[in-house]
């Protein structure tokens, strides 16, 4: 089956430090891969996504590349704000289906 | 314009009652999906509808789920006889329909608690 593994939060870091969120993933099938972001009080949000083997995705500061060799997904930041504190989920869907199957969730603290 | 919007937000209900939650999807998207999320975990993949029919209901947990989108916009996710392990958030998307890596715009949940 299909199935994503990210690192268990909370991740706490003060402002300006730079950000990694690993993410791996299985999956029966060619997955498109995403970043969701749920900042407190809102509703999950597209963070970036990547379709394809070396793609990288990117939005907000926020970057990810899909590596097909090391089935990985990590999100990375160089510099992190306050504004960044949320709870951010990687995602797949595979081909044919689409639905999407989502990691735990990491929440991310960013002290000032 | 107006996203997903969810009614109602909150929902209040015993063991064993019947409840129906409902999703306004973004207007002209013909893909809708309906998400489970308990407390600390993703959500999980619940039914999928593209226009009025049920593409993938794979992910319904059983028989006391069913979920209806008569017109091929507005959906209803239906319980019932409500059980406490149904106590969760429950999400609806939609999308435009484009395939597989088409994004998926998210509604605020409806949080359902059975007591």
């Amino acid at each position: 089956g299909n199935s994503v593994t990210q690192m268990e939060g909370p991740v706490t870091l003060s402002e300006e430090a730079f950000l990694t969120i690993n993410c791996t993933y299985t999956a029966t099938g060619y997955p498109s891969l995403f970043w969701y972001v749920q900042y407190p009080g809102e509703g999950l949000q597209l963070l970036l996504k990547a379709t394809k083997a070396d793609d990288k995705g990117s939005n907000k500061g926020f970057e990810a590349t899909y590596r097909k060799e090391t089935t990985s997904f990590h999100l990375e930041k160089g510099s992190v704000q306050v504004s960044d504190s949320a709870v951010y989920f990687c995602a797949l869907s595979v081909v044919g289906r689409r639905a999407l199957t989502f990691g735990s969730g990491t929440r991310l603290q960013v002290q000032p | 314009g107006a996203g997903v919007s969810q009614t109602p937000s909150n929902k209040v209900t015993e063991k064993g009652k019947y409840v129906e939650l409902r999703c306004d999807p973004i207007s002209g998207h013909t893909a809708l999906y309906w998400y489970r999320q308990s407390l600390g975990q993703g959500p999980e993949f619940l039914i999928y509808f593209q226009g009025t029919g049920a593409a993938d209901d794979s992910g319904l947990p059983n028989d006391r789920f069913f979920a209806v989108r008569p017109e091929g916009s507005v959906s209803t996710l239906k319980i019932q006889r409500t059980e406490r392990g149904d106590s969760a958030v429950y999400l609806c998307a939609s999308s435009q329909g484009q395939g597989g890596a088409d994004t998926q715009y998210f509604g605020p949940g409806t949080r359902l608690t059975v007591l």
